[in-house]
């Protein structure tokens, strides 16, 4: 069974900084490309950022660049992303997604739970 | 930047046919996925490259994408069936995974 577990959510004060974890299990990690996406409470969806396989290409949100940074380890099955310079509007639920074919994106066709960022004084 | 445009809301009797509307440039020119999510849960994919359903996903479920707007449609909608709906669409020219701005479908 496919399972992506989040994970390093929390109350940070607005400049502060966070890292997030999502665990993969149930598949071949280190096959699929991996994407973070956040929803800000009552909102949408708003795509974050997005890692190939490899770690050999990476994309984001014009929102997050040059502040977030997403990476992973296939070794550990693990994604992340570091969050740095934190502000009130980064607050929101985020999710890890994978996606199995980027010859046809997009198509995230799990995603994990999800974990809570506040940013907050 | 490329944006994609649903309705806020639709309303649908049970066993009734809803429409989703996803309005983009050149949107039929890109693949459209569509997501349902439920209060409190993770979004689930519904329809991949404009038409295919996952495995799992019933068949009431259908999808198009012709021209500047893609379509989701339920057939035959059920309570369980309400939801919020957002498409997606990758767009090349900026290397960035576009979401509708989503549509809620509450089943009288």
């Amino acid at each position: 069974e496919v399972q992506l577990v989040e994970s390093g959510g929390g109350l940070v004060q607005p400049g502060g900084s966070l890292r997030l974890s999502c665990a993969a299990s149930g598949f071949t990690f280190s096959s699929y490309a991996m994407h973070w996406v956040r929803q800000a409470p009552g909102k949408g969806l708003e795509w974050v950022a997005y890692i190939s396989s490899g770690s050999s290409t990476i994309y984001y949100a014009g929102s997050v660049k040059g502040r977030f940074i997403i990476s992973r380890d296939n070794a550990k099955n693990s994604l992340y992303l570091q969050m740095n310079g934190l502000r009130a509007e980064d607050t929101a639920v985020y999710y890890c997604a994978r996606e199995p074919s980027i010859a046809a994106r997009p198509q995230f066709d799990y995603w994990g739970q999800g974990t809570l960022v506040t940013v907050s004084s | 930047s490329f944006e994609l445009t649903q309705s806020p809301s639709v309303s649908v009797s049970p066993g009734q046919t809803a429409s989703i509307t996803c309005s983009g440039d050149e949107l039929g020119d890109k693949y459209v996925c569509w997501y349902q999510q439920k209060p409190g849960q993770s979004p689930v994919l519904v329809i991949y490259q404009d038409s295919k359903r996952p495995s799992g996903i019933p068949e009431r479920f259908s999808g198009s994408n012709s021209g500047n707007t893609a379509t989701l449609t339920i057939s035959g909608t059920r309570a369980m069936d309400e939801a919020d709906y957002f498409c997606q669409a990758w767009d090349s020219s900026t290397a960035s995974y576009v979401f509708g701005t989503g549509t809620r479908v509450t089943v009288l």
